[in-house]
């Protein structure tokens, strides 16, 4: 079946810093790919996606690239901020959406 | 609009008693589903719909069941809970199969089992 792999954490980074999050994924044919992002106490929100090879999803200064060659989709953002705490879901969806099992980003001032 | 709402927010239970959590849409979604969320598993998905009257498996079935009478409602029925189900419930919905669009997530349900 269809699985995906995360960068397991916990990641703990100073302000303004670098930040990538690897994510690769296995299916069959060519599913969506999706960050999804967990702020303490609440649910999942969408933070991008990527509906087909090369498409690159960007929020809130994070971008994800769909590489087809590598079947990767890593996560990545020029400057993190504090406010950027949180968990990151990679997912993949060809019919049900299937999720990494998260890492958790932690941004010191 | 409310988007997907759940309840309770909070739950404790003893081993062997029965709940249900509620999940509810408004966003008019055809598919909706549970998850499960557990330190260290991430996300697994428990049962899922792509319609009323229509359910299927996920990945972590077990102990759990669910109908899908309305297009708004899914409930997750515990029959007789478990310390194993301890866990963070999520529900989810998606205006089609969650290929190309975002699924929207519910607030959670934090379940403890004594």
């Amino acid at each position: 079946g269809d699985s995906v792999t995360q960068m397991e954490g916990p990641v703990t980074l100073s302000e303004e810093a670098f930040l990538t999050i690897n994510c690769t994924y296995t299916a069959t044919g060519y599913p969506s790919l999706f960050w999804y992002v967990q702020y303490p106490g609440e649910g999942l929100q969408l933070l991008l996606k990527a509906t087909k090879a090369d498409d690159k999803g960007s929020n809130k200064g994070f971008e994800a690239t769909y590489r087809k060659e590598t079947t990767s989709f890593h996560l990545e953002k020029g400057s993190v901020q504090v406010s950027d705490s949180a968990v990151y879901f990679c997912g993949g969806s060809n019919y049900k959406l299937t999720f990494g099992k998260g890492t958790l980003l932690t941004v010191n001032p | 609009n409310a988007g997907v709402t759940q309840t309770p927010k909070f739950q404790v239970l003893k081993t062997g008693q029965s709940m249900t959590l509620q999940c509810a849409q408004d966003m008019n979604h055809e598919y909706m589903s549970w998850y499960r969320q557990d330190p260290g598993m991430g996300l697994r998905l428990i049962h899922y719909s792509v319609g009323a009257g229509i359910t299927d498996q996920g990945e972590v079935p077990n102990g759990y069941n669910v109908s899908r009478s309305t297009t708004e409602d899914f409930p997750l029925r515990l029959l007789s809970a478990a310390p194993s189900q301890t866990s963070v419930y999520f529900c989810a919905s998606s205006s089609t199969s969650g290929r190309r669009n975002e699924q929207f997530f519910g607030p959670g349900t934090r379940l403890t089992v004594l």
